[in-house]
């Protein structure tokens, strides 16, 4: 069965420093995976996702995500974090043919 | 085009008390995905509905809780004599199609809290 870890809960950058948001992911096969951002109070908006067709993928707002098999990882980076970057941040795996399941989220605050 | 639209954005009931939440799919979408946050947890899967048909339920409580999507109108997220643990963010997603590569669209939820 499809699974996701994601394995901060919280993370704390200053601004203009690098983001790493960690998650592993436990599938029998390559799955599709996506990152989800939470604003407060917001629904969830899609940063990237990935298909297999390409390892490297990029997403909105200076986001990118490197899928690795041999890892079985699926991290998310920023080169340079925002103030605006503050949100809860989800890795997310589809479960059989169509429901989503998340991760339990990892809370991104940026410190000025 | 309009995004996922979810109403109520919040909601407060008593316990025993009916909720309904809706929501309304973006436009051309015919897939309707339900989901509930609790606090400080990711996302559930709660139920999937294509127009008319429930298809997957596996994620609701088999007890006070129903959902439907009519051929006319939003989908209804419905819970009955509301207890204090239903107190969660409810959202909804929308997608064109079925499969593991489509995104599903998110709306902005519905913040339920029973007292």
């Amino acid at each position: 069965a499809q699974s996701v870890t994601q394995l901060d809960s919280h993370v704390s950058v200053s601004e203009g420093t690098p983001v790493l948001l960690r998650c592993n992911y436990s599938s029998s096969y390559s799955p599709s995976l996506f990152w989800y951002v939470q604003h407060p109070n917001k629904g969830l908006q899609l940063l990237l996702k990935y298909t297999s067709a390409a390892t490297l993928v990029k997403g909105i707002n200076g986001f990118e995500a490197e899928f690795k098999k041999s890892e079985t990882s699926f991290h998310l980076t920023k080169p340079s974090a925002h103030m605006s970057d503050a949100a809860e941040y989800f890795c997310v795996v589809p479960l059989g043919n169509t429901p989503l399941v998340f991760g339990k989220g990892t809370r991104l605050s940026v410190i000025a | 085009n309009a995004g996922v639209m979810q109403n109520p954005r919040h909601l407060v009931r008593r316990r025993g008390q009916e909720a309904r939440l809706r929501c309304s799919p973006m436009k051309g979408h015919s897939h309707v995905y339900w989901y509930r946050q609790l606090p400080e947890e990711g996302l559930k899967f709660m139920v999937y509905l294509q127009k008319e048909n429930i298809i997957d339920e596996s994620g609701m409580p088999k007890e006070r809780f129903s959902a439907e999507f009519p051929k006319e109108g939003p989908s209804i997220l419905r819970i009955q004599q509301v207890v204090r643990g239903d107190s969660a963010a409810y959202f909804c997603a929308s997608s064109p199609e079925r499969g593991t590569q489509e995104t599903q669209y998110f709306g902005p939820g519905t913040r339920l809290l029973v007292l």
